[in-house]
């Protein structure tokens, strides 16, 4: 099985910070990667899929990069509806699986 | 608009059976791959099963292999998870979600899980 390791697992930050989470494959995925948030009590919402392709409705602030083994996801200025927690998925093969999550916390 | 929405969720003693069910609306839910994820609690994701869109291909993860059971009905608009021999460890919330890719050959290629439902609770304790 491919696992995901996201760092970091928190991080605290301000409104209009920028926020990098990094996410990692232990084996290649070419582009096979999607990242989620989800806030308390909610499901999971897609955000980026495809690596780097921003899923309609997402704000443009969210972007996403890499390929390979080694991916990121980027909010350019943080907004208080961004606090939250992100996971990635690799899409490349089953079983699918996910990061253990990236908890995005206000400083 | 597109909707997914579980039910069937409880409270279940451990070796019991739980059937949960998604029912799926605002969109052909014949033509997507269909997914169940769970989320133990304070804990991440996990993906537990998927299903072909005609049934033909189903897969499921190690935990729950020879215990889970996915199914679907078209004509229904409908997605069922059939939980047998269940475990503590079972305990979760329980989400389906639409599987968005496209079929090339013989093989599924999805970039992500684009629509779930609001998730149903399952506590396996005595």
């Amino acid at each position: 099985d491919i696992q995901m390791t996201q760092s970091p697992s928190s991080v605290s930050a301000s409104v209009g910070d920028r926020v990098t989470i990094t996410c990692r494959a232990s084996q290649g995925i070419s582009s096979w990667l999607a990242w989620y948030q989800q806030k308390p009590g909610k499901a999971p919402k897609l955000l980026i899929y495809a690596a780097s392709s921003l899923q309609s409705g997402v704000p443009s602030r969210f972007s996403g990069s890499g390929s390979g083994t080694d991916f990121t996801l980027t909010i350019s200025s943080l907004q208080p509806e961004d606090f939250a927690t992100y996971y990635c998925q690799q899409a490349n093969s089953f079983p699918s699986t996910f990061g253990q999550g990236t908890r995005l916390e206000i400083k | 608009q597109v909707q997914l929405v579980e039910s069937g969720g409880g409270l279940v003693k451990p070796g019991g059976s739980l059937r949960l069910s998604c029912a799926a609306s605002g969109f052909t839910f014949s033509d997507y791959y269909m997914s169940w994820i769970r989320q133990a609690p304070g804990k991440g994701l996990e993906w537990v099963s998927y299903i072909s869109s005609s049934s033909s291909y189903t897969n499921y993860a190690d935990s729950v292999k020879g215990r889970f059971t996915i199914s679907r009905d078209n004509a229904k608009n409908s997605l069922y998870l059939q939980m047998n021999s269940l475990r503590a460890e079972d305990t979760a919330v329980y989400y389906c979600a639409r599987l968005w890719g496209y079929s090339y050959g013989s093989t599924y290629y999805y970039y992500g899980m684009d629509v779930w439902g609001q998730g149903t609770t399952v506590t396996v304790s005595s």
